[in-house]
C-alpha cells in the first residue's frame, strides 16, 4: 500500500525564516501528492497538491514539487509567519488506495516571533 | 458551504459507557471517512463509506467500534463499551468522490473524547 515518510518534528524557527519539510513516499502506480495542514484545535485542510511528475503545487506562499525520480514532495516556504505554526501532513493517493488517504505522522512547525 | 459538522466537540465519559459521535458531511459529497488521532499513533483511518455503503472497515480497532451511515447526510461512530484507551480526537471527513484526485478531503473540527 501507499506510505509516506516525513521528517520528524517539532521544527522550531523564527519568523521570516525559510522552512523545508521533507516528504518521501512509496506508492503503486503514479500517485497524486498532497500536503494538508492542521491548525491547533481544527481538522486537517488541504494546503496544496500536485497530480503528475514535475508539477508544482502552491498556496499561501508554500510550494512543493512532485519529484518522481526521488519519490519526494518536499514542502517549502521562503518566509514563515507565526500563523504558519501548525502540523503539516504529506499524503500520496492513487486509485489503488480506493480513495483512502494514508497520512504520515505529520511534522509540527513552531514559528516564534 | 457549512463544511463538515461534527458533534459533540468534546465528550467526557466513564469507562463502560456507550459513546456516539455524529457527523454531517458536506452536501453533495458521496464519500465519508472516520479518522482517529492520538499522539502515539497519529492519524488512523477507521472506516470509509462510499454512497452510504461501508467500503473498508479494516481500521476499526475492535468490535466495540461500529459505524453507520443511514443516509447521505448523516453518519455515526459508536463505541460500546468505551475504554480509557479510546481517548482521542475523532475526525470525520468527506469528499466529492473517494476515487478522484480532484476531490480532496474536507475535515470537520473533530470530537475530543476522554474516557475516564
Amino acid at each position: 500500500g501507499d506510505s509516506v515518510t516525513q521528517m520528524e518534528g517539532p521544527v522550531t524557527l523564527s519568523e521570516e525564516a525559510f522552512l523545508t519539510i521533507n516528504c518521501t513516499y512509496t506508492a503503486t502506480g503514479y500517485p497524486s501528492l498532497f500536503w494538508y495542514v492542521q491548525y491547533p484545535g481544527e481538522g486537517l485542510q488541504l494546503l496544496l497538491k500536485a497530480t503528475k511528475a514535475d508539477d508544482k503545487g502552491s498556496n499561501k506562499g508554500f510550494e512543493a514539487t512532485y519529484r518522481k525520480e526521488t519519490t519526494s514532495f518536499h514542502l517549502e516556504k521562503g518566509s514563515v509567519q507565526v500563523s504558519d505554526s501548525a502540523v503539516y501532513f504529506c499524503a500520496p493517493w492513487t486509485t489503488d488506495s480506493w480513495g483512502k488517504f494514508q497520512f504520515g505522522a505529520g511534522t509540527q512547525v513552531v514559528v516564534t516571533p | 458551504d457549512a463544511g463538515v459538522i461534527q458533534s459533540p466537540r468534546h465528550e467526557v465519559t466513564e469507562m463502560g459507557q456507550e459513546v456516539t459521535l455524529r457527523c454531517k458531511p458536506i452536501s453533495g459529497h458521496n464519500s465519508l471517512f472516520w479518522y482517529r488521532q492520538t499522539m502515539m499513533r497519529g492519524l488512523e483511518l477507521l472506516i470509509y463509506f462510499n454512497n452510504n455503503v461501508p467500503i473498508d472497515d479494516s481500521g476499526m480497532p475492535e468490535d466495540r467500534f461500529s459505524a453507520k451511515m443511514p443516509n447521505a447526510s448523516f453518519s455515526t461512530l459508536k463505541i460500546q463499551p468505551s475504554e480509557p484507551r479510546d481517548s482521542a480526537v475523532y475526525f470525520c471527513a468527506s469528499s466529492g468522490s473517494g476515487f478522484s484526485y480532484n476531490s480532496p478531503l474536507h475535515f470537520g473540527n473533530g470530537t475530543r473524547l476522554t474516557v475516564t
